[in-house]
């Protein structure tokens, strides 16, 4: 079966500060990937999304990056991270042509 | 623009008692749609999807109904346990094969189980 690992769980870090969130995917072959954040008491926004090795679409024009080095790895990344980036990010998986997306734990940030 | 909402952001139910969520859409070319439950400090977990060639489908004690003349979608959960209370949130999009990144999601209801 397919499982979708992301870490950490929380993370405090303070303003200027670099940031790499990492989440993998195991049990399948070139799924999509995708990050997003959520904040409290509105919908999932989706920041990027990737159909395969290097290949990334951004959502919204923000102060994070995502890079996609291997075909099941999924990483968000910031070089200097700002407050208005705290929040809770989950990646997200879905297969190759289909629609639902299956979310990972997620990482609750808060930047300080 | 398009957009995916819910009635009611709380909703208070017995313990045993059915409980219905309700979610409005507004992209009438939507014809696929989810229901998630995300439980406090967790990641949103899959619970039953329906395509808009049906208007029910149901799963082990959850049905999910869709009214396309008034683009509504409902979650029903019968008899409601103390591990249903989540945040319990609609997603629509369409069915084309394009991914997740199609998928627009509402912001959710709280359902609370009281004993």
């Amino acid at each position: 079966s397919q499982t979708i690992h992301q870490w950490p769980a929380t993370l405090v870090q303070p303003v200027g500060s670099p940031l790499s969130l990492e989440c993998t995917v195991e049990g399948t072959s070139n799924p999509n990937l995708y990050w997003y954040r959520q904040a409290a008491g509105r919908g999932l926004q989706l920041l990027f999304y990737s159909v395969g090795i290097g290949q990334i679409s951004s959502e919204v024009p923000q102060n994070l990056s995502a890079s996609r080095p291997q075909d099941r790895q999924f990483i968000l990344s910031s070089k200097k991270l700002l407050l208005s980036d705290s929040g809770f990010y989950l990646c997200a998986w879905s297969s190759w042509g289909g629609t639902e997306a299956f979310f990972g734990q997620g990482t609750r940030l808060t930047v300080v | 623009g398009e957009s995916v909402g819910l009635h009611l952001p709380t909703l208070s139910v017995q313990e045993g008692d059915n409980s219905i969520i309700n979610c409005a859409y507004s992209n009438s070319a939507s014809d696929y749609f989810i229901w998630y439950k995300q439980e406090s400090g967790k990641g949103p977990q899959f619970i039953i999807d329906i395509r808009s060639n049906m208007d029910k489908r149901q799963g082990q004690r959850v049905t999910v109904l869709l009214n396309k003349t008034v683009k509504h979608l409902s979650l029903q959960i019968a008899a409601t346990q103390p591990g249903d209370s989540a945040v319990y949130f609609c997603a629509e999009g369409p069915i084309s094969g394009g991914g997740a990144d199609g998928l627009t999601f509402g912001k959710g209801t709280h359902l609370i189980i009281q004993p």
